[in-house]
């Protein structure tokens, strides 16, 4: 069964530093990768996906992520982190004989500190 | 274009009660899952809803069942509530069509019940 790693529980960095997420994955077949943010008592926000392409996948408010094969990763990543960045981040990948159905990480709490 | 709608936000049950979440799905959208999100855990697959037919179901008991209806809008339904099952429960909804689409889920805000 498919499924995400994501190691770390609470991720600390400072205002306008560069910021990392990082996930792990184990798929059958060609992943397909996401990343969700959920800010308190909310739902969870689509921010980017890899299906295929480009290793480096741009997504919403200044996110990436960066696709690695080998290393089975799929790390987010913004370059200058901001106060509002601060959340519970979800990497997720599609089960690829399911339609749209997702397994979900653990979770990762990012806190930006300013 | 309002986007995925779920009622109620809020609820407290009693343990061996039984509870109905409601979801409106994105405009366009034909598919409908619900996750279950315990607290400090990602949220877990239970099932999804197209063509008014349950599709998938993951690891859950059949205490959870689930209904769509003809305007794709779909109901959860958790019988004999235990205090395990209180959560986030999220409804994410999708399109089937065009099978080609790989495109991501758009998830409501989720009801949140706590069971006593």
């Amino acid at each position: 069964a498919q499924s995400v790693a994501q190691p770390e529980d609470q991720v600390n960095v400072a205002e306008g530093n560069p910021l990392t997420v990082k996930c792990t994955y184990s798929v059958s077949g060609n992943p397909y990768l996401f990343w969700y943010v959920q800010y308190p008592n909310r739902g969870l926000q689509f921010l980017l996906k890899y299906i295929t392409g480009d290793n480096l996948v741009k997504g919403s408010y200044g996110f990436e992520a960066e696709f690695n094969k080998s290393q089975t990763s799929f790390h987010l990543k913004k370059p200058s982190a901001l106060v509002s960045d601060s959340a519970l981040y979800f990497c997720a990948v599609r089960d690829p004989y399911g339609n749209n159905r997702l397994a979900f990480g653990k979770g990762n709490q990012v806190v930006v500190i300013p | 274009d309002a986007g995925v709608t779920q009622s109620p936000t809020h609820l407290i049950k009693t343990r061996g009660q039984q509870v109905t979440l409601r979801c409106s799905p994105k405009s366009g959208h034909d598919t409908v899952s619900w996750y279950q999100q315990a607290l400090g855990q990602g949220p877990q697959f239970i099932f999804q809803y197209y063509e008014e037919e349950e599709r998938q179901r993951g690891n859950f008991p059949d205490r959870f069942s689930g209904h769509q209806f003809p305007n794709y809008s779909s109901e959860l339904n958790v019988n004999a509530l235990l205090l395990g099952d209180s959560a986030l429960y999220l409804c994410a909804s999708s399109t089937l069509r065009g099978q080609g689409d790989t495109g991501e889920l758009f998830f409501g805000e989720g009801s949140r019940l706590t069971v006593l």
